[in-house]
């Protein structure tokens, strides 16, 4: 069966030092893979999307970027994390047929 | 651009009571369109799809593309449908999903 794996769950990190969260996913091949946000208090906005190995598309302007270095990986990324980074990010992947299937989630605090 | 309405933010319903989660969307082609549901410290999970047309848990949601609308409901609201749920319409080349800003819906008891 399809599963998604993120990592870690919750995280506080200081102004200015990087991030890097991770998404995995097994039982499928060649996913769309997909990095939500939801701030407090927000709905779910769409970050970053990808289609295939080294395709990353970016919904909107920000501090963070993306990257899918294997077939099943993806992952979000930050070089200098702000204060507005903090959230709840989710990882989704679509394989096909079904809904969206989500990940647990990251619980980021920017302090 | 494409778009998700969900008015209101707090739905609070007695138990037994009808129960219906608005949603509205803006989209210029076909609409594909979701209802989510995050429960207690649970992840978000697929509630049901317009294309499949299935009942799941007691709830139901219609395309209406006239009034495009994807209303969720359910004719008895029980304590253990209490969550946060989201409506979302799927789009693009990407199969991108825009979410509704959510509706947390409160089952008394």
């Amino acid at each position: 069966s399809q599963t998604i794996h993120q990592w870690p769950a919750t995280l506080v990190q200081p102004v200015g030092s990087p991030l890097s969260l991770e998404c995995t996913v097994e039982g499928t091949s060649n996913p769309n893979l997909y990095w939500y946000r939801q701030a407090a208090g927000r709905g779910l906005q769409l970050l970053f999307y990808s289609v295939g190995i080294g395709q990353i598309s970016s919904e909107v302007p920000q501090n963070l970027s993306a990257s899918r270095p294997q077939d099943r990986q993806f992952i979000l990324s930050s070089k200098k994390l702000l204060l507005s980074d903090s959230g709840f990010y989710l990882c989704a992947w679509r394989g096909g047929g079904n809904g969206y299937t989500f990940g647990s989630g990251t619980r980021l605090t920017v302090v | 651009a494409q778009r998700v309405t969900q008015p209101e933010k707090l739905l609070s319903v007695f138990k037994g009571a009808p129960v219906e989660l608005k949603c509205n969307y803006s989209y210029s082609g076909s609409p594909e369109l979701f209802w989510y549901v995050q429960y207690s410290r649970q992840r978000l999970q697929l509630l049901l799809r317009h294309i499949s047309r299935e009942s799941i848990k007691g709830f139901t949601a219609d395309l209406n593309k006239g009034e495009t609308s994807f209303h969720l409901k359910k004719p008895f609201a029980q304590e253990e449908d209490s969550a946060m749920y989201y409506c979302a319409l799927s789009h693009g080349a990407g199969n991108m999903l825009t979410f509704g800003g959510g509706t947390r819906l409160m089952v008394k008891p």
